[in-house]
């Protein structure tokens, strides 16, 4: 069975980090691109990053690059994000989800979300 | 950055009617379109790719159909279970990936 852990959410103040954690089991980690997709408070979802299978290669939208970084552990089964410069509009909650094979391809599992909170 | 809408923003039924979701793009996707239930305190869950694609576990009665702008979600006969947000993301403009607001489907 597939299974997504996120963890490492909580409460930070504007301005500073925090590591999100995702552990993945049931498949082959280091042959899938995973992402990291946010839902605000309003319920809107937002895809946050994404990291090829290997590592090498990652994405990000405008709204995150520079602030954010994903990365991976294949050897851990281990999904990264870190954040920093959080601003209040970072607030949310954060799932990781795997992504098939190919570029084009939908998120096919998605964990249970940790929840970020920016706010003094 | 390709917009895409979803419509109504909620959708009353009764158990047993038949119900469609709209997601329109803001401009040709091809089939590039996937669908996502999200229950109440749940995670999403992929119901349809690529505008018409099954997904194995998903209920025979949830189909998908459309190309290029216009995209429909379709549930045959609603169920209590069916009860959730359902949202459109598309994947044709990857690595960047949107997602429509999302449609609520309640009771009536």
């Amino acid at each position: 069975e597939v299974m997504l852990v996120e963890s490492g959410g909580g409460l930070v103040k504007p301005g500073g980090s925090l590591k999100l954690s995702c552990a993945a089991s049931g498949f082959t980690f280091s042959s899938y691109a995973m992402s990291w997709v946010r839902q605000t408070p309003e319920k809107r979802l937002e895809w946050v990053a994404t990291i090829s299978s290997g590592g090498s290669y990652t994405y990000y939208p405008d709204s995150v690059k520079g602030r954010f970084t994903i990365s991976r552990d294949n050897a851990k089964n281990t999904l990264y994000l870190q954040m920093s410069s959080l601003r209040s509009e970072d607030t949310a909650m954060y799932y990781c989800a795997r992504r098939g094979y190919g570029n084009y391809v939908p998120m096919d599992y998605w964990g249970q979300g940790t929840s970020v909170t920016v706010s003094s | 950055d390709i917009l895409l809408t979803q419509s109504p923003a909620i959708l009353s039924v009764s158990p047993g009617e038949r119900v469609s979701f709209s997601c329109r793009a803001s401009q040709s996707i091809g089939t590039s379109i996937h669908w996502y239930q999200q229950r109440t305190n749940g995670s999403p869950r992929l119901l349809i790719k690529y505008a018409s694609e099954s997904i194995s576990g998903i209920p025979s009665r949830f189909s998908g159909s459309g190309s290029g702008t216009d995209f429909t979600l379709s549930i045959n006969s609603v169920e209590s279970e069916d009860i959730a947000d359902y949202y459109c993301q598309q994947s044709n403009s990857w690595p960047t990936l949107t997602f429509g607001a999302g449609t609520k489907l309640e009771l009536k």
